[in-house]
C-alpha cells in the first residue's frame, strides 16, 4: 500500500495568514492526489482533484501543487471558514489511501 | 443535483454481517464515468477506503478488509451496498458512500466528489 504522510498533523493560523500543508508519499503517484476538507459532524468536501485542478465552487485561495512524492495544500489567506481537517487521497494504485489528516485551528 | 443518502442499522453486534444500503437521487448510478464507493472514519480517526463498484459490477477492494467485504450494485433501485461480516469493535465507524470519478470524462479524475452525509455504525454487545 502507499502510505500518505500529512504534515504538520495540526497547525494554528489566524485569519487572512497563509497555510501551507505538506503530503508525501512513500512512493510516487504521479499527479494522482486529491484534498478534501472536513469540518466535525460533516463528510469530506473535495477541494482539488488531480494535484492542482479546483473542484468547481472551491475558492480560489485554494490551490494545489507538487507532483511524484511530494504535494502541497496551500490557502492563501485564511478565512473564518476555513478553519478544519484537511485530507490528501492519493488515486495512483489500489487501495486508495489517504493521509492522516491536518487539522487546522485559530490561533 | 445529486445526492447520496446512506441507510442501516446504527448497531450491529460482535461477529454479526454489518449491511448498509446508499441511495443515489437526482442522477443514474449507471452513469458510465463514475464508480461508487465506501470510505469509513473510526471516532476521532481518518478515513479509510473500503471498496469502489462500477455499475456493470466491476469491484475494487482494500485487501485489508477483502476477505470480510463485499459492494454490489442494483441498478433498478439506483442503489449500491456494503457487507462487512463478523465485525468487531474496530470495525466501529461513521460509513459513508461516494461517487468516484473514474475517467476524464467526469473531470474530477481520480477523487470522491460527492459524499453522502455518513452514518455512525457501533458495533456492541
Amino acid at each position: 500500500d502507499i502510505q500518505m504522510t500529512q504534515s504538520p498533523s495540526s497547525v494554528s493560523a489566524s485569519i487572512g495568514d497563509r497555510v501551507t500543508i505538506t503530503c508525501r508519499a512513500s512512493q510516487g503517484i504521479s499527479s494522482w492526489l486529491a484534498w478534501y476538507q472536513q469540518k466535525p459532524g460533516k463528510a469530506p468536501k473535495l477541494l482539488i482533484y488531480i494535484t492542482s485542478s479546483l473542484q468547481s465552487g472551491v475558492p480560489s485561495r485554494f490551490s494545489g501543487s507538487g507532483s511524484g512524492t511530494d504535494f502541497t495544500l496551500t490557502i492563501s489567506s485564511l478565512q473564518p471558514e476555513d478553519f478544519a481537517t484537511y485530507y490528501c487521497q492519493q488515486a495512483n494504485s489500489f487501495p486508495y489511501t489517504f493521509g492522516q489528516g491536518t487539522k487546522l485551528e485559530i490561533k | 443535483q445529486l445526492q447520496l443518502q446512506e441507510s442501516g442499522p446504527g448497531l450491529v453486534k460482535p461477529s454479526e454481517t454489518l449491511s448498509l444500503t446508499c441511495t443515489v437521487s437526482g442522477g443514474s448510478i449507471s452513469s458510465g464515468s463514475y464508480y461508487w464507493g465506501w470510505i469509513r472514519q473510526p471516532p476521532g480517526k481518518g478515513l479509510e477506503w473500503i471498496a469502489n463498484i462500477y455499475y456493470g459490477a466491476s469491484t475494487y477492494y482494500n485487501p485489508s478488509l477483502k476477505s470480510r467485504v463485499s459492494i454490489s450494485v442494483d441498478t433498478s433501485k439506483n442503489q449500491f451496498s456494503l457487507n462487512l461480516s463478523s465485525v468487531t469493535a474496530a470495525d466501529s465507524a461513521v460509513y459513508f458512500c461516494a461517487r468516484y470519478c473514474a475517467t476524464s470524462s467526469c473531470y474530477t479524475d481520480g477523487s470522491f466528489d460527492i459524499w453522502g452525509q455518513g452514518t455512525m455504525v457501533t458495533v456492541s454487545s
